[in-house]
């Protein structure tokens, strides 16, 4: 099936680390991704990871895949005020190559 | 700014109405796809179309149509409009001959139905 997920909210202290978390179902997907919504925006890549790395790093950003138990997550560290965003895991189905499947996004907010 | 073109940015109407919303893709993209954002229903997959043809499918109901023209930009019809069609309504487009798939997202048609 397809089906992604995510949880809606998460709350971080100014300067600590957040870490976004996503589950989703197709074991076929190729890429996966996360994209960053700003109030008022579209959507944005923010980074993205093919399906047979285990990890990658972009500064302040690191993407880690779990691919025996399906779960992406996406860790910001040092967060900023800027950071503030809602955060969309998303996947491309290579069963389906035409379709990019969003999780229901994970408003980050921070606190001072 | 994305390159992706959405009009309108704001539409009110009534129930039972019908509207069209229009998107033109960045320059060279061939890939358009359209999503409906709402705050229960979060992003969900509407359609895609490839260089005019329609490639895929979501949870587009048969009163929602598209197209995509030959100068490649997009149309999604709404008709028979319910409250529930409140939301966002983003177009992306992509090239793909890229791999990674990355999509370039306008910035939405918020659309209200009373």
């Amino acid at each position: 099936g397809e089906d992604v997920e995510q949880s809606l909210f998460l709350s971080v202290r100014e300067g600590d680390s957040s870490v976004i978390n996503c589950t989703y179902t197709d074991s076929s997907s190729t890429y996966l991704y996360w994209y960053k919504q700003e109030p008022g925006a579209g959507l944005q890549l923010l980074t993205y990871i093919f399906s047979n790395m285990d990890m990658k790093q972009d500064q302040r950003l690191t993407v880690l895949l779990n691919k025996k138990d399906k779960h992406l997550s996406l860790r910001i560290a040092d967060t900023q005020t800027g950071d503030s965003a809602i955060y969309f895991c998303a996947e491309s189905l290579y069963s389906s190559a035409s379709k990019i499947i969003f999780g229901s996004g994970t408003r980050l907010s921070i606190r001072p | 700014d994305s390159g992706v073109t959405q009009t309108p940015k704001h539409l009110i109407t009534a129930t039972g109405q019908r509207v069209t919303l229009r998107c033109s893709p960045r320059s060279g993209d061939l890939s358009v796809y359209w999503y409906q954002q709402s705050l229960d229903q979060g992003l969900q997959f509407l359609i895609h179309y490839y260089n005019g043809e329609e490639r895929a499918k979501g949870n587009i109901l048969e009163r929602f149509s598209a197209q995509q023209f030959p100068d490649l930009h997009s149309e999604l019809n709404l008709s028979s409009l319910e409250l529930g069609d409140s939301a966002l309504y983003f177009c992306a487009s992509s090239d793909r001959t890229e791999n990674t798939g990355e999509l370039f997202f306008g910035e939405g048609s918020r659309l209200t139905v009373l």
